[in-house]
């Protein structure tokens, strides 16, 4: 199957500090991206949904201005956590589809992400 | 907005014995339903999916049941094994092939030897 790779897997940074997390699709163009965002024993909760060359389009109650996802290319979206504080410490993953995937949705690994 | 409601939250069997999950979700123009396990700190894995087309889908010990209807869906596995402990989340895509998925909540399942 397709490959989708995050990076960072896990990251410390300090409360107040901005992180970034890159999402790349390996192996075929994704022009849809996805961030989820996990709590400890909870499920996935989509954050947004990131297309290629367009701005990303935010679930509701997710701050745009806190958590900023570039889509520039089309193997690669960012999530950028900005000044963020330990109730932001999570798991997060991405997914991506695209034509070469066959429109099947593929995870990354995910990353942990720990706020200090 | 759109919702996905799995129960049971845990589920505990005895190896060798059936495992069934279900799921209901609320958007009528949901038509694309993926089963995924996941392990603890680890991405989730698909291992069934099902599209609104197609009633049932088995693959080995594992089957899924789609009642459009009902808006009803369900994961079955059959002779379980330790091996299949993990948290299993159903979810939902809507109409519009946009892959946007919706989780539910997860089901904790733990196959006792």
């Amino acid at each position: 199957g397709a490959v989708v790779s995050q990076h960072p897997s896990w990251v410390i940074c300090k409360s107040g500090t901005s992180v970034k997390i890159e999402c790349r699709s390996l192996d075929f163009q994704a022009t849809t991206m996805f961030w989820y965002r996990q709590f400890p024993k909870q499920s996935l909760m989509l954050m947004a949904t990131s297309n290629e060359g367009s701005k990303a389009t935010y679930e509701q109650g997710v701050e745009k201005d806190k958590f900023l996802i570039n889509h520039a290319s089309l193997t690669l979206s960012t999530l950028t956590v900005t000044s963020a504080h330990p109730e932001d410490s999570s798991f997060y993953i991405c997914s991506a589809r695209g034509p070469g995937s066959g429109n099947t949705i593929y995870f990354g690994e995910g990353s942990w992400l720990t706020v200090v | 907005g759109e919702n996905v409601e799995q129960h049971p939250s845990t589920l505990s069997v005895q190896e060798g014995d059936s495992a069934v999950i279900k799921c209901t979700y609320s958007d009528s123009a949901s038509n694309y339903f993926p089963w995924y396990k996941q392990e603890l700190g680890k991405r989730p894995q698909l291992i069934i999916d099902i599209r609104s087309n197609v009633g049932e889908k088995k693959d080995q010990r594992i089957a899924v049941t789609l009642n459009k209807t009902a808006k009803h869906f369900s994961l079955h596995i059959t002779e379980t094994q330790p091996e299949d402990s993990a948290v299993y989340f159903c979810a939902s895509a809507g109409s519009g092939n946009t892959g946007k998925l919706i989780f539910g909540q997860g089901t904790t399942l733990q196959v006792k030897p």
